[in-house]
């Protein structure tokens, strides 16, 4: 079974300039989840899908960024215009809805965003 | 609120020593805790986690953690270092973010010296 897969796995851009990260889940899980790292800080959340409704969006940044999950199978998160501070890593991770509710997430590789 | 505190964002232990990763979480409700690894070049994948139920877990690749309540901790262990596990570790609890969202610690990289 194909794990969480996200792309690109790394993106160089310059400011002002557009960005869009992909993720695709483990197939079946309806809960999808993005966190982002800045280096040398904590895995921060960001927002959370339950199919294709955004259940908490309280950790974007700003409206610089947009999340989408069109039909609840893989999600796009779009930073439009990037800033130098959105650098960073950026996590996606996916959970079968209602599975026990242990809360184990399955995370992604990331997609490293270079801000210049 | 949930939070999570890694001491030493990086641990050095010889190769064949014991290796100890301390993580201290402060949570509202009784806490579900997590850790995962981050190898070079890779996700994060789950170590262990702690639920409900007997308070040493036992995960992957030989580590361990003990959920004591009284110290809010959560240390994870294993009783003999490989020069495979070097990577960077992360503590997490359950809480901060979506239903099933995790609050994570900074992480601390492991490092093995032969």
């Amino acid at each position: 079974e194909a794990g969480v897969t996200q792309f690109p796995s790394h993106s160089v851009i310059e400011k002002g300039q557009t960005v869009t990260l992909r993720c695709d889940p483990i197939s079946g899980h309806d809960n999808l989840y993005w966190y982002r790292r800045v280096m040398g800080k904590e895995i921060k959340f960001l927002l959370h899908f339950v199919k294709e409704s955004k259940q908490d969006e309280s950790g974007m940044p700003n409206n610089r960024f947009l999340a989408e999950r069109t039909g609840g199978t893989y999600s796009t998160l779009k930073v439009q215009p990037a800033e130098l501070e959105d650098s960073g890593v950026y996590f996606c991770a996916s959970s079968q809805l209602g599975l026990s509710d242990t809360g184990e997430l399955f995370f992604g590789e990331g997609s490293r965003l270079t801000v210049l | 609120a949930q939070s999570v505190t890694q001491l030493g964002s990086h641990v050095s232990v010889s190769e064949g020593a014991l290796v100890l990763l301390r993580c201290n979480y402060s949570s509202s409700v009784p806490p579900y805790l997590f850790w995962y690894v981050q190898y070079p070049n890779q996700g994060l994948q789950l170590l262990l986690k702690y639920t409900t139920g007997a308070t040493l877990v036992k995960g992957i690749n030989g580590f361990e953690a003990e959920f004591k309540k009284s110290e809010t901790s959560f240390h994870l262990t294993k009783p003999s270092a490989h020069m495979s596990d070097a990577a960077e570790y992360f503590c997490a609890v359950r809480g901060g973010g979506g239903a099933d969202g995790l609050t994570f610690g900074k992480g601390t990289h492991l490092i093995i010296q032969p």
